[in-house]
């Protein structure tokens, strides 16, 4: 299995849900991470997992709330979102935080995010 | 910190023909990755092709391949025999070696390969 899946591929939710992104990987990969991209913009950074720890936040704001419960499988939970935040969020893994090897990260398809 | 450039933002090529994408980039680190993402309208960010900063020997990937001159910072794209499935957004990206590196994107080029 060399993917990373990403569930669902679409949402659409209101700004009082609460909804859940899944990321999940079984290339043994150690580092995960989650990109909130727009259309025609690169990937922006948002959280960084090393080892099931979470290493960096890239300030993002607490109505998102990352969460990795194994080193297979990686959450995302949205809360309260604004219409702004309405973007693809892609997750991606790497074989380790270490890894020196060039093969860089794998990503997932994303989920497309619609906020109402 | 590192800055990676794409300057162009749209190119168009013929079918058969070959294409080259343009990306330069700023660090002062010695130990870097340099690496071309494909994103589809499909949206599955896709690599292409990687570079290790120590090599001088360009890499090469079947159809793809980039010409890395390290000392002017330059990691070009190029696509030979383009195909309509190379139809996508590109993105060159730098991550430097060592723990925790992250991955910086350049802000894509949308390639379209017309039949």
């Amino acid at each position: 299995d060399t993917e990373v899946t990403q569930t669902p591929k679409h949402l659409v939710m209101g700004m009082t849900n609460k909804k859940s992104l899944k990321c999940e990987q079984h290339m043994g990969h150690r580092a995960m991470y989650w990109y909130k991209q727009k259309a025609k913009k690169p990937p922006e950074l948002m959280f960084v997992y090393s080892y099931e720890k979470l290493s960096i936040n890239e300030s993002v704001p607490s109505r998102f709330s990352p969460e990795c419960p194994n080193s297979s499988l990686l959450n995302l939970h949205l809360h309260a979102l604004q219409p702004e935040d309405s973007a693809l969020y892609l997750c991606a893994s790497r074989r380790a935080p270490r890894d020196t090897s060039n093969y860089g990260y794998t990503f997932g398809s994303g989920t497309r995010l619609t906020v109402v | 910190a590192q800055t990676v450039t794409q300057s162009q933002p749209e190119m168009s090529v013929q079918e058969a023909e070959t294409v080259t994408l343009s990306c330069t980039y700023d660090t002062s680190e010695s130990n870097y990755y340099l690496f071309w993402y494909k994103q589809p309208p499909s949206r599955q960010m896709i690599l292409v092709i990687r570079q290790e900063a120590y090599k001088q020997q360009n890499a090469t990937e079947n159809r793809f391949s980039v010409n890395f001159q390290k000392a002017a910072k330059s990691f070009s794209l190029k696509i030979s025999d383009s195909q309509l499935g190379d139809t996508a957004m590109y993105f060159c990206a730098f991550m430097r070696g060592g723990a925790n590196s992250k991955l910086t994107f350049g802000k894509g080029i949308t390639l379209s390969v017309r039949p």
